[in-house]
């Protein structure tokens, strides 16, 4: 079956530093991946999603994401994050053929000033 | 940009109550979502609907849940009796495409408390 992985569970950065989050996935085929993130009280938002083709990923609020077949990962980086990045981020995997995702653990993101 | 609403967003309940989740997708959506996140863990997938009809469900949707699309606009999801262990954030998902998740939109969750 399907997993996903998000080793960090929480991750402290300073506003206007780097972030990176990172996503493995077991999948067999070359599945379709995205990240959520969920601010409080919020709903899931789609960041980004990876189907094919360019294996890195541009999404909304500046974030990008690679896609690495030989690591099996689809890492989210943005390289300067704002006070309002500070939120809970979710990777997703989803099988070609379905329609239901397959979530991560979360990563909760606290922005320092 | 269009929402998926949810309703109520905070429901308390005994347990071995029944309790009714309310979804209003999007307008021209034809596939609907149920997943929940039981606090500290993961968010799972609990059933999808089309055509009035489900067209998947996980383990965890047993004979206890329902869901229906009572009318044109409603998507429900209905907990006959409640355990302790429904306790979780539910999300309702609408899409207007089947496969792939592609333009998946998710409400901003019901918080169930079973005590």
């Amino acid at each position: 079956a399907q997993s996903v992985t998000q080793p960090d569970i929480h991750i402290t950065v300073s506003e206007g530093a780097s972030l990176e989050l990172r996503c493995n996935y077991s999948y067999g085929a070359t599945p379709y991946l995205f990240w959520y993130v969920q601010s409080p009280g919020q709903g899931l938002q789609l960041l980004l999603k990876y189907f094919s083709g360019d294996t890195l990923v541009q999404g909304i609020k500046g974030f990008e994401a690679e896609f690495k077949r030989s690591q099996s990962s689809f890492n989210l980086r943005k390289p300067s994050v704002h006070w309002s990045d500070a939120a809970e981020y979710f990777c997703a995997v989803v099988e070609a053929a379905g329609n239901k995702l397959t979530f991560g653990g979360g990563t909760r993101v606290l922005v320092k000033p | 940009e269009p929402e998926v609403t949810q309703t109520p967003s905070h429901q308390v309940t005994q347990m071995g109550q029944e309790v009714i989740l309310r979804c209003v997708p999007i307008s021209n959506h034809l596939y609907f979502y149920w997943y929940r996140q039981i606090l500290g863990q993961k968010v799972e997938f609990l059933v999808s609907f089309y055509n009035n009809e489900i067209s998947e469900k996980s383990e965890i949707f047993d004979d206890q849940f329902s869901v229906e699309r009572p009318d044109g606009s409603n998507f429900t999801l209905k907990i006959r009796s409640t355990k302790l262990e429904d306790s979780a954030m539910y999300f309702c998902a609408s899409s207007d495409v089947g496969r792939t998740n592609e333009k998946l939109f998710f409400g901003s969750g019901t918080q169930l408390s079973v005590l």
